[in-house]
């Protein structure tokens, strides 16, 4: 089984600056098969990225990921405010998550 | 678009509990498409755990080791219904609930089973207690 470690476990930062958050895992994902996702308090988890840099259906151009084998990353630019939340990574053979990056506001 | 579950409560160990989906505004299934749909868990202050799948047929299941044995997934695709049946219920299946629509992208060449997927819209979820 795949294990997927993300770091750092909380990242506080100011609206407009840029975030960085890593998945690292245990062995190589083929295929670039990560996703990330975002969740907010009391809401469901939200698809941002898939195949490892492919942004879903409504996601800002702010979010990028990249990455490839066993190290993937996923840059919000210029923070808003409502992209503070807890973000997952999520390989996609026998899906596993990642333990989770909260993004906090400085 | 959308999932909404419901059915979620307080349950003492050892008992069962029905959770369902309900799916609108996107095909729930139809010949085309076998639209894999799955059960996502989340433990207080924890991550998530996926569960379950079941095929937009029904012909294709597949559990988590934590669950087997125990949980039931089903769907009703004549009402846009997404099922869980849990029985055997302990304190450690206390979470909230998710359904989610799954994307499938590679397949076990010698099963047919799907053995890659991600997940590109889910439902709001619902508590589950296990408690005395």
């Amino acid at each position: 089984e795949i294990v997927l470690t993300q770091s750092p476990g909380t990242l506080s930062l100011s609206p407009g600056e840029r975030a960085t958050l890593s998945c690292r895992a245990s062995q190589s994902i083929t295929s670039n098969y990560l996703a990330w996702y975002q969740q907010k308090p009391g809401q469901a988890p939200r698809l941002l990225i898939f195949g490892a840099s492919s942004r879903a259906t409504g996601i800002p151009d702010r979010f990028t990921g990249s990455g490839s084998g066993t190290q993937f990353t996923l840059t919000i630019n210029r923070l808003e405010p409502e992209d503070f939340a807890v973000y997952y990574c999520q390989q996609y053979g026998s899906p596993t998550f990642g333990q989770g990056t909260k993004l906090d506001i400085k | 678009v959308q999932l909404e579950v419901f059915g979620g409560g307080l349950v003492k160990p050892g008992g069962s509990l029905r959770v369902s989906c309900a799916a609108s505004g996107f095909t729930f299934s139809d010949s085309f498409n076998d639209a894999f749909m799955s059960w996502i868990r989340q433990a207080p202050g924890k991550g998530l755990e996926w569960i379950s799948y079941i095929s937009g047929r029904g012909n294709k299941i597949h559990y988590a080791d934590s669950v087997k044995g125990r949980f039931t997934v089903s769907r009703d695709n004549a009402r846009n219904l997404l099922y869980l049946q849990m029985n055997s219920l302990t304190v450690d299946d206390t979470a909230i609930y998710y359904c989610a629509r799954q994307q499938v992208v590679g397949h076990d060449f010698w099963s047919g089973y799907p053995n890659a997927w991600y997940f590109d819209l889910w439902g709001r979820g619902t508590l589950v207690t296990v408690s005395s």
